[in-house]
């Protein structure tokens, strides 16, 4: 069964420093990982996504990704952040060996950037 | 491009009544949909997807029930809302390895 794991519930850091993001996931396939960002009483906005390829990705909003197979896990980074970047962020997995799989979400992060 | 548009945002509903709630997406055929709840601005909870008109499969068996009477349109209902309904309705579509969200409907059931 495929999970997400979402270790720090909130993230405090100021602005202009670096964020870090954490997420580890369990998958029996390839996995395919997404992050999503969602602000207060919206939807969810896309950011990037691994598939397969370069492990480094890049998103909207200046955000990237690392994926490391071996440590299981898709870190969303930021080099420096913004007080717009406050707001709740979700890793997702899907087995790539299996279409028919429906994503799985973690619990989300709340980031909050101070000025 | 795609667009997803869900109605109505914000309801207040009394215990007991009945909901209806509309998704439509534009821009795409045969999408897969996706009806998802979060509670407490946090972890989603997965309720029904489609992957076709007439198909729909429930993910946690409860007071919901969801239609998908045209490829782009997707609905969630209730004959009675439970106070435990209350949350922020999600609707999504996707297609191949990308899913992306509606803006929401926030449920409020009193």
């Amino acid at each position: 069964a495929q999970s997400v794991a979402q270790p720090e519930d909130q993230v405090n850091v100021a602005e202009g420093n670096p964020l870090t993001v954490k997420c580890t996931y369990s998958v029996s396939g390839n996995p395919y990982l997404f992050w999503y960002v969602q602000y207060p009483n919206r939807g969810l906005q896309f950011l990037l996504k691994y598939i397969t390829g370069d492990n480094l990705v890049k998103g909207s909003y200046g955000f990237e990704a690392e994926f490391n197979k071996s440590q299981t896990s898709f870190h969303l980074k930021k080099p420096s952040a913004l007080v717009s970047d406050s707001a709740l962020y979700f890793c997702a997995v899907r087995d790539g060996g299996n279409y028919g799989q429906n994503f799985v979400f973690g619990p989300g992060t709340r980031l909050s950037v101070l000025p | 491009s795609q667009t997803i548009h869900q109605w109505p945002a914000t309801l207040v509903q009394p215990v007991g009544s009945p909901l209806s709630l509309e998704c439509t997406v534009e821009g795409t055929s045969n999408p897969n949909l996706y009806w998802y709840r979060q509670a407490a601005g946090r972890g989603l909870q997965l309720l029904f997807y489609s992957v076709g008109i007439g198909q729909i499969s429930s993910e946690v068996p409860q007071n919901l029930s969801a239609s998908r009477p045209q490829d782009r349109q997707f609905i969630l209902s209730s004959k009675k809302l439970l106070l435990s309904d209350s949350g922020f309705y999600l609707c999504a579509w996707g297609v191949g390895n990308e899913q992306y969200f509606g803006p929401g409907t926030r449920l409020t059931v009193t």
